[in-house]
């Protein structure tokens, strides 16, 4: 069973928008947060913020909140992470993670489930 | 610039104990809890530690996790050859109000 299931790979050109969802299971999308996290080519985990599945509620990181947006559509249990303004550094792949409703619980008990990841190119 | 410093590398023999230090400030690791994650070559990280110590059910006894003060560590005992990956810290820092990962440690069992 596939908890969290990523949408396919984009290529993409400096100065557009991407949006990549996340079908998540109805438990998980009733009962959890989502969490994105991005991981550029040969380099290490960033995290970019959360969104509450049953209720919408968000939280981006000062790096990115000025350019991205997460959302949730409620008749398709999908999350969902738009970046605008893009720019090569943002070529990454962008993984969606299952996390606990609050902050608290978020940050006691981490991210247990992730999905494939999607591949997000951007170049000229 | 990640907050959480790891060593870039580490390797051992089949076998060995291997320890990942993490390293952090009063605001993240200081704080809060410390998470750790394993990612096999080619593939999406997964949660090996929570709550500074525990492990997930599936994960084996062979990795454990502590930490002391601004400090953790994930050691892996009886190394073997399928945990060579890339291990990443978290915790959450108090003044960014942001989670924090570190830059990871990449294991080779030779």
């Amino acid at each position: 069973q596939v908890h969290l299931l990523q949408s396919e790979p984009e290529a993409k050109r400096p100065g557009a928008s991407v949006k990549v969802s996340c079908k998540a299971s109805d438990n998980i999308f009733r009962n959890y947060g989502i969490s994105w996290v991005r991981q550029a080519p040969g380099q290490g985990l960033e995290w970019m913020g959360w969104v509450i599945g049953h209720n919408g509620n968000t939280h981006y990181t000062q790096k990115f909140q000025h350019r991205v947006t997460m959302t949730t559509d409620t008749s398709t249990t999908t999350v969902y992470m738009e970046l605008r303004s893009l720019v090569y550094d943002d070529t990454a792949i962008y993984y969606c993670a299952r996390v606990g409703r609050t902050r608290t619980t978020m940050a006691r008990d981490g991210m247990d489930v992730w999905g494939q990841g999607t591949t997000v190119t951007v170049s000229s | 610039q990640s907050m959480l410093t790891q060593p870039p590398s580490l390797s051992g023999t089949p076998g060995q104990t291997v320890s990942i230090s993490c390293s952090g400030s009063r605001s993240n690791i200081g704080g809060n809890y410390v998470c750790w994650y394993q990612q096999l070559p080619g593939a999406a990280p997964e949660l090996l530690i929570y709550r500074d110590r525990l492990r997930p059910s599936g994960v084996p006894d062979r990795f454990s996790g502590s930490k002391s003060d601004t400090s953790a560590s994930l050691a892996i005992s009886g190394l073997r050859s399928e945990d060579e990956a890339d291990y990443f810290c978290a915790a959450w820092d108090d003044s960014l109000n942001a989670l924090l990962l570190g830059g990871g440690t990449k294991v080779t069992v030779l």
